[in-house]
């Protein structure tokens, strides 16, 4: 079952502007991830963050958790055309055995030349 | 990392018939995953694959309707049996080491006329 939540599920704006995902979680985890897809192909990881870190970086992209409220933060600086994907958060969860994640609903990612 | 060739990329399908799914990794992997994402959704966990053991499916998934073949390290089948057009999907193979990113395959969307 998905336990994660996005907002907003479709996200519009403008090349330059920042792009901003939140994603919310319901239980403990070891990490979450945040992935890429573009029009229905494989998916493509971007970043993950442990579940003792507060904020990474990467390129263009930062992303924080918050594990006392159980969300996560996607954001993307200065955006471009080619940004526009899908963007699922995944949660790898403590009660969880083996290496399965839990995908969030996604957020649908429109950049506009 | 892992490079995941997933086949076949996209297929149309006849009610009734069966599909095979292949996806052939460049490393051994001890897990493989199958997701099932429908239109403008998340990704769903079908099952787990492990090699030289029955799969693990999750609830609402049967081995009669999706059985999966795992005959060595590198490699994976999943057929989608007697179709119906609500198993028009796209199909995910994924692999992950330890609790680190996951790698997927193209993925295969299928349409079931």
């Amino acid at each position: 079952s998905q336990q994660g939540e996005e907002d907003p599920q479709a996200l519009s704006i403008q090349e330059g502007e920042n792009a901003t995902m939140n994603c919310s979680y319901k239980t403990s985890i070891n990490n979450l991830q945040w992935y890429r897809q573009n029009s229905g192909r494989g998916l493509v990881h971007l970043i993950l963050i442990r579940s003792n870190e507060r904020e990474k970086h990467s390129g263009r992209l930062r992303v924080t958790l918050d594990t006392s409220k159980k969300s996560s933060s996607l954001l993307i600086t200065a955006s471009r055309a080619a940004d526009t994907a899908s963007y699922f958060c995944a949660t790898d969860d403590r009660e969880t055995s083996g290496s399965r994640l839990t995908f969030g609903e996604g957020t649908q990612l429109t950049v506009n030349p | 990392s892992a490079v995941i060739s997933q086949k076949p990329s996209r297929d149309i399908c006849q009610r009734g018939t069966s599909l095979t799914i292949q996806c052939q990794v460049d490393s051994q992997v001890t897990m493989m995953f199958w997701y099932r994402q429908q239109p403008g959704q998340s990704l769903t966990l079908i099952a787990t694959a492990n090699q030289g053991s029955e799969a693990t499916y999750e609830s609402g998934f049967v081995i009669d309707k999706f059985p999966i073949s795992r005959p060595n390290l590198t490699f994976s089948t999943l057929t989608v049996s007697n179709m119906s057009p609500e198993d028009s999907s796209i199909y995910l193979c994924s692999v992950r080491t330890g609790r680190t990113e996951a790698f997927f395959g193209q993925g295969t969307r299928l349409t079931v006329v």
